[in-house]
C-alpha cells in the first residue's frame, strides 16, 4: 500500500530556508514512470503546484517559485527533499508531497501525503 | 503558464440536486485535465482523471467531461457527504496549474 508522509519544521523565520522530507512507501522512485511531487496550500486559499523529480531524476519547478526551489530524491531511503529559500510570511501553508501516476493517456496524483503546515513568522 | 479558471467559485445546492462546476484553460490541454475533491482538514483525492475516466472507488454520481479549453464535472444527485471543495488540475505540460476551486454546500 502506497503511503506518503511530510516531515520538517512548524515554524520558520523569515529570510530561512526551509526544507522538507518526503518519506514514502509501497513504491520506488527507481521505477520507471514513477514521478514524486510537492504542492502547496495557504490556509483558506487554493492548491499551489511547486514542483516535480521524477524516476530517471528529471526535475520541473513552478515558473514563479523556480528561482527559490530545490528538489531531490534518496532512492535508498525513499524520500523526496524539498528546499525553499527566502522564506516569508506569503509562504504560510500546508505543504503536500504526493505520488504522480503516468498512464499512456494521463498524468495524475493518485496519493497524497496528510501534509505539514509550515508558518512562516519572526 | 496555463491558466485554469473555475466557475462558480461556490454553490449551495439541495440533496439530490444536479450540480455542474466548469473549468476552463487559457489554451488547449486536449484531455490532461484532473478533478480533486477536498473536504476541510483533508488531503485532496483525486475524482475524475483524463478529462472523464473515474477512478476507482469514486461513486458514479461523480463524472466529468470536455476537452481542449473546456471542462465539466457534474454530481448527478448531490449527497450530504460530497460537501468540499472540488479543484481542475491541468498536466498538459510540465508545469501544473490548478482552478481556484469550487465550494460545494449544501442548502
Amino acid at each position: 500500500q502506497v503511503t506518503l508522509r511530510e516531515s520538517g519544521p512548524a515554524l520558520v523565520k523569515p529570510t530561512q530556508t526551509l526544507t522538507l522530507t518526503c518519506t514514502f512507501s509501497g513504491f520506488s522512485l527507481s521505477t520507471s514512470g514513477m514521478c514524486v511531487t510537492w504542492i502547496r496550500q495557504p490556509p483558506g486559499k487554493a492548491l499551489e503546484w511547486l514542483a516535480r523529480i521524477d524516476w530517471d531524476d528529471d526535475k520541473y519547478y513552478s515558473t514563479s517559485l523556480k528561482t527559490r526551489l530545490t528538489i531531490s530524491k534518496d532512492t535508498s531511503k525513499n524520500q523526496v527533499v524539498l528546499t525553499m529559500t527566502n522564506m516569508d510570511p506569503v509562504d504560510t501553508a500546508t505543504y503536500y508531497c504526493a505520488r504522480i501516476l503516468r498512464t499512456t493517456s494521463a498524468v495524475l496524483i493518485d496519493y497524497w501525503g496528510q501534509g505539514t503546515l509550515v508558518t512562516v513568522s519572526s | 503558464d496555463i491558466q485554469m479558471t473555475q466557475s462558480p467559485s461556490s454553490l449551495s445546492a439541495s440533496a439530490g440536486d444536479r450540480v455542474t462546476i466548469t473549468c476552463r484553460a487559457s489554451q488547449s490541454i486536449s484531455s490532461y485535465l484532473n478533478w480533486y475533491q477536498q473536504k476541510p482538514g483533508r488531503a485532496p483525492k483525486l475524482l475524475i482523471f483524463a478529462a472523464s475516466s473515474l477512478q476507482s472507488g469514486v461513486p458514479s454520481r461523480f463524472s466529468g467531461s470536455g476537452s481542449g479549453t473546456d471542462f465539466t464535472l457534474t454530481i448527478s444527485s448531490l449527497q450530504p457527504e460530497d460537501i468540499a471543495t472540488y479543484y481542475c488540475q491541468q498536466s498538459y505540460n510540465t508545469a501544473w496549474t490548478f482552478g481556484q476551486g469550487t465550494k460545494v454546500e449544501i442548502e
